[in-house]
């Protein structure tokens, strides 16, 4: 069954820093998500992409934030300028349809990222 | 803003036996959707069954179905003939019609005893 994949599994990088995390979405995937996870906290959504744009965002997602489909295959969540709180699992997802439904959206195994 | 609760941390269960999983939902929408995820031990989180707002009837998926009480906002998941394999965090989700944002609970850890 395809799956969603992330890519490192784990990230250290040093406050500060830039980061980027990559993910491949389902190949007939078109909605493509990104959330994270603090440690002991929920998941909590970041934002949803579509047709090479932003759909929806949360309010978590500020201007450190930004994400991009650099080709046919990556989806990509830069975090500009890292912060200790940064600290959490960060999750990909895509869906096959616009979700206006029930559409379930597929999750990859996460990458932890750690900000030292 | 729409909220998710699952006020269960840890539940556990005898193999072969059936647990409950709670799931209460604050919101004002009509139409909406639930979700529960689960998540084994350092895997992805797989959907395991999903309810649509307007269907009266509760959704079942083989050894999993919930109980659907769409005026108290409460969305349970039974697990049936419980197995070892069913041990994982198990997340509550919802989503409006209009949105693509799931809103998580918490989630409840589930251990199987054999």
């Amino acid at each position: 069954e395809p799956e969603v994949t992330q890519t490192p599994s784990h990230q250290v990088t040093q406050m500060g820093q830039e980061v980027i995390l990559r993910c491949v979405p389902i190949s007939n995937h078109l909605y493509f998500y990104w959330y994270r996870q603090i440690l002991g906290q929920k998941v909590e959504f970041l934002v949803s992409f579509y047709n090479n744009e932003i759909s929806e965002k949360s309010e978590i997602f500020d201007d450190q934030f930004s994400v991009e489909r650099p080709d046919g295959s990556n989806f990509t969540l830069k975090i500009r300028s890292t912060k200790l709180e940064d600290s959490a699992m960060y999750f990909c997802a895509s869906s096959e349809f616009r979700t206006g439904g029930n559409q379930p959206q597929h999750f990859g195994d996460g990458t932890r990222l750690s900000i030292l | 803003a729409q909220t998710v609760t699952q006020s269960q941390p840890e539940m556990s269960v005898q193999e072969a036996e059936t647990v409950t999983l709670s799931c209460t939902y604050d919101t004002s929408e009509s139409d909406y959707y639930l979700f529960w995820y689960k998540q084994p031990p350092s895997r992805q989180m797989i959907l395991v069954i999903r309810q649509e707002a307007y269907k009266q009837q509760n959704a079942t998926e083989n050894r999993f179905s919930v109980n659907f009480q769409k005026a108290a906002k409460s969305f349970s998941l039974k697990i049936s003939d419980s197995q070892l394999g069913d041990a994982a965090m198990y997340f509550c989700a919802y989503k409006d019609n209009a949105g693509n944002m799931l809103t998580f609970g918490g989630g409840t850890r589930l251990m199987v005893k054999p």
